[in-house]
């Protein structure tokens, strides 16, 4: 149990472009879900913290008109990297928790190189 | 002071051996704590939970509580070399009304044969 599917794995594009990365709980509805970055040899850093039907919480630094996110229902979260840059190419890893003290479980993650 | 701190590593332990990663905390108001693990170039996948003192047993892992002294661990017993990652002890911290999950920077576990 406790399955969260990250989609695409991977996304090469061109500067300028936005990208849409879904994250979505298979077979648990989550109250809240959360995006990372992470770069190489780096830790998790927490971008923002997403409730269904509210607006995101971003962390201090993070830009929210740049990282668009959508919590549209229980099981389905959406970042949308606009207009992205080469500094914006890394790891990002969604994850999702059922209720406030239980873990969270992360998808796979989506590898992004902008070019 | 980090509030979740851990030794960096590399920890090098040979197969078959026990594992012992340790962790420790700074805010008393943390309830629930996690160890995750997270091979290079993929996601961290959780391996255990533990939210009250003493120890809890999965298989080869033991967590190891002691909220008096602020302090989580890890055992691995029979270490293999598939084993071998970087462990991730988290605790969830009361932040502005929700639960925020905090994690440490990591321990690199290698088990050599």
């Amino acid at each position: 149990g406790a399955v969260v599917s990250q989609h695409p794995s991977w996304v090469i594009c061109k500067s300028g472009t936005s990208v849409k990365i879904e994250c979505r709980s298979l077979d648990f509805q989550a109250t809240t879900m959360f995006w990372y970055r992470q770069f190489p040899k780096q830790s998790l850093m927490l971008m923002a913290t997403s409730n269904e039907g509210s607006k995101a919480t971003y962390e201090q630094g993070v830009e929210k008109d740049k990282f668009l996110i959508n919590h549209a229902s229980l099981t389905l979260s959406t970042l949308t990297v606009t207009s992205a840059h080469p500094e914006d190419s890394s790891f990002y890893i969604c994850s999702a928790r059922k209720e406030a003290n239980q873990p969270q479980h992360f998808g796979d993650g989506t590898r992004l190189s902008i070019l | 002071q980090k509030e979740v701190e851990q030794n960096s590593g590399p920890l090098s332990v040979p197969e078959g051996a026990i594992a012992s990663l340790n962790c420790t905390y700074s805010d008393r108001g943390s309830q629930s704590f996690f160890w995750y693990r997270q091979y290079s170039g993929k996601s961290p996948e959780l391996i255990m939970s533990i939210y009250s003192n003493g120890d809890k047993e999965d298989g080869r892992f033991t967590a190891q509580l002691n909220k008096a002294s602020q302090y989580v661990s890890l055992l691995i017993r029979d270490s293999q070399p598939s084993d071998s990652a970087t462990y991730l002890c988290a605790v969830n911290l009361p932040v502005g009304g929700y639960n925020k999950l905090i994690f440490g920077a990591g321990t690199r576990l290698a088990v050599h044969p």
